[in-house]
């Protein structure tokens, strides 16, 4: 079945520096992939999106480039701030299929 | 626009009670979902609706679960002789064919846990 796959691990980084959490998927079909973010004592937020292969999608200075070749959904930031702690979770839908797959999230620490 | 909210946002409660949560999607939202999310993992399927009909559901929606959406808005998810392992976030989506891409809309989610 469709899943994804994160990268094991809390990210502990400093303030300004460039944050990359790796994402990868496996799929039957031509899925939409997504990068959503949940702020402490807050609900799941879309961060960005991508529909189709080398499609980037960005938002908040967040990008993730959806590559086919790799089934990677990567998410870099060139300069966090503290206010970007927060757990990030990579997710798919497939075509037709109505349901999020999501992976099992990262938890992303910056200190001033 | 004020969001997807659920209700209750916390509940705490003894192992075999049932219990049941609230869900109002965003308005003119057709598509409703439910997930289940326990600590440190993502946010697992549950079950979905479109409008009133419950189109598809998780085996992990054992048969101790049941959700309803009656009138094609607002949902409820109930659990029957709730079990510790049913402790976790339950949280609701919608979404709106209309709006192209199938991007969901979660609420704040409603903690729960069975002593």
């Amino acid at each position: 079945g469709d899943s994804v796959t994160q990268m094991e691990g809390p990210v502990t980084l400093s303030e300004e520096a460039f944050l990359t959490i790796n994402c990868t998927y496996t799929a039957t079909g031509y899925p939409s992939l997504f990068w959503y973010v949940q702020y402490p004592g807050e609900g799941l937020q879309l961060l960005l999106k991508a529909t189709k292969a080398d499609d980037k999608g960005s938002n908040k200075g967040f990008e993730a480039t959806y590559r086919k070749e790799t089934t990677s959904f990567h998410l870099e930031k060139g300069s966090v701030q503290v206010s970007d702690s927060a757990v990030y979770f990579c997710a798919l839908s497939d075509y037709g299929n109505n349901r999020l797959a999501f992976g099992k999230g990262n938890q992303v620490v910056v200190i001033p | 626009d004020t969001g997807v909210s659920q209700d209750p946002r916390h509940k705490i409660t003894k192992r075999g009670q049932n219990v049941t949560f609230r869900c109002d999607p965003i308005s003119e939202h057709n598509r409703l979902y439910w997930y289940r999310q326990t600590l440190g993992q993502g946010p697992e399927f549950l079950t979905y609706f479109q409008n009133e009909a419950q189109l598809e559901k998780s085996r992990l929606l054992s048969d101790r679960f049941s959700a309803e959406r009656p009138k094609g808005s607002f949902s409820t998810l109930e659990i029957q002789r709730t079990e510790q392992g049913d402790s976790a976030m339950y949280l609701c989506a919608s979404s709106s064919r209309l709006e192209g891409l199938n991007e969901q809309f979660f609420g704040p989610g409603t903690r729960l846990t069975v002593l």
